[in-house]
């Protein structure tokens, strides 16, 4: 079936540095989403996006964050800086349409030490 | 503001036996209803959606919504080791662009 890649797998840095997370969605796919879970709980919502703007965010999407796919490249979640709350695993997802199925790749775990 | 909810947290089912896993939800008006299923280690993966009353069947899974009770349920039929993961329902928000996602069950089963 249809594959998203998230890149790195897993990334640990220190607290107050900046991390990037990679995601290369299904290719013909025009929402894109961030979701953030912790300790295998929970998936929460960060943020979706569309024709290269931010639709909705939750709380959790902290100032800190933010997203971006440059020219069609990977849609990617930056934050700078970040903190020790942000360990957790990142997942995207990417789907056609607001109500069609989510396809998710298999997360980065972020560890901030 | 859409409130999920998922009981059992927990399900131990024995090898060919019925699966039944529960999800309530708080605005009448939801529109679309999915089930994923997430095993260790990987991302969720779609099992099912429905966006009408009643039932609707794909293979071992049956899904069965009923708006006016507020509640979905998933059943799976004749349940395989390989359906052991972590089960979520998700129900979409006030705007239709986020899902509001419950917080889970975990099915175990038994060989």
């Amino acid at each position: 079936g249809p594959k998203v890649l998230q890149i790195p797998s897993h990334q640990i840095i220190d607290m107050g540095q900046m991390v990037t997370l990679n995601c290369d969605p299904v290719s013909n796919h025009l929402y894109f989403y961030w979701y953030k879970q912790i300790l295998g709980q929970q998936m929460e919502f960060l943020v979706n996006f569309y024709n290269g703007k931010v639709m909705e965010k939750s709380k959790l999407f902290k100032d800190q964050f933010s997203v971006e796919r440059p020219d069609g490249s990977y849609f990617t979640l930056k934050i700078q800086p970040t903190a020790l709350e942000d360990s957790a695993v990142y997942f995207c997802a990417s789907s056609w349409d607001f109500a069609e199925t989510l396809y998710f790749g298999s997360g980065t775990r972020l560890t901030v030490l | 503001q859409q409130k999920v909810q998922q009981s059992p947290e927990s399900l131990i089912v024995p090898e060919g036996g019925m699966a039944s896993l529960n999800c309530t939800f708080s605005d009448r008006n939801s529109q679309y209803f999915w089930w994923y299923r997430q095993h260790s280690g990987e991302g969720p993966k779609a099992l099912m959606s429905i966006f009408s009353n009643g039932d609707k069947k794909e293979g071992r899974f049956t899904a069965h919504l009923n708006k006016a009770s507020l509640h979905v349920s998933l059943h799976i039929k004749d349940s395989q080791p390989s359906d052991s993961a972590l089960y979520f329902c998700a129900v979409s928000g006030d705007s239709n662009y986020q899902l509001i996602w419950g917080s889970g069950t975990k099915l175990i089963i038994k060989p």
